[in-house]
């Protein structure tokens, strides 16, 4: 069964470094999303992107952070310069055109020092 | 922004007995209506979702909506030890398609 894979799984960073999240999404899907969870608090929505370019994005999603699709297979998410209160698990989704079910990928967890 | 509320619980039942999980939303413009588990450390995972008032049944999931009164369910019957997690209720918009999570019911299964 076709599935949403993300790396790294975990990622140990220090404070101030820029940091790359990686997602294959499900390869027909058309609209990818980037999701986080900090620890003990509820999944929150960071961003959208369709047709190579975000289509929606939330306070969260600030200067800081940024996403890409470089290539036909991978979609990423950048934050420049990190911050303590980065630390969070950061899930990749993806759904396909005709239907509005989101799947998940198994998360990268961040720690930020 | 839309508000998804949801019973923190912890909600504990023993093995075989019925869950009922309750999520309630803002805004009457949701279309769509998810639930989602997750294990701790894990990424949610679709259980099932909900488009139409009424019921939807799939194995011992069955979900329920009613849009009047912004309110979504789910029961599980005959729950399994396995059962045991975090259930996230999940909604979405008519013009996006973000989803807004509640902060879901944690489920304890007893054997």
């Amino acid at each position: 069964e076709p599935e949403v894979t993300q790396t790294p799984s975990h990622q140990v960073t220090q404070m101030g470094q820029e940091v790359i999240l990686r997602c294959v999404p499900i390869s027909n899907h058309l609209y990818f999303y980037w999701y986080r969870q900090i620890l003990g608090q509820k999944v929150e929505f960071l961003v959208s992107f369709y047709n190579n370019e975000i289509s929606e994005k939330s306070e969260i999603f600030d200067d800081q952070f940024s996403v890409e699709r470089p290539d036909g297979s991978n979609f990423t998410l950048k934050i420049r310069s990190t911050k303590l209160e980065d630390s969070a698990m950061y899930f990749c989704a993806s759904r396909g055109g005709q239907e509005e079910t989101q799947y998940f990928g198994p998360g990268t967890r961040l720690l930020v020092l | 922004q839309k508000e998804v509320e949801q019973n923190s619980g912890p909600l504990s039942v023993p093995e075989g007995a019925i869950a009922s999980l309750n999520c309630t939303y803002s805004d009457r413009g949701s279309q769509s209506f998810f639930w989602y588990r997750q294990y701790s450390g894990k990424s949610p995972e679709l259980i099932m979702f909900i488009y139409s008032n009424g019921d939807k049944e799939d194995g011992r999931f069955t979900a329920q909506l009613n849009k009047a009164s912004q309110y979504v369910s789910l029961l599980i019957r005959d729950s399994q030890p396995s059962d045991s997690a975090t259930y996230l209720c999940a909604v979405n918009g008519e013009d996006d398609y973000k989803l807004s999570f509640g902060a879901g019911t944690t489920v304890t299964v007893r054997a």
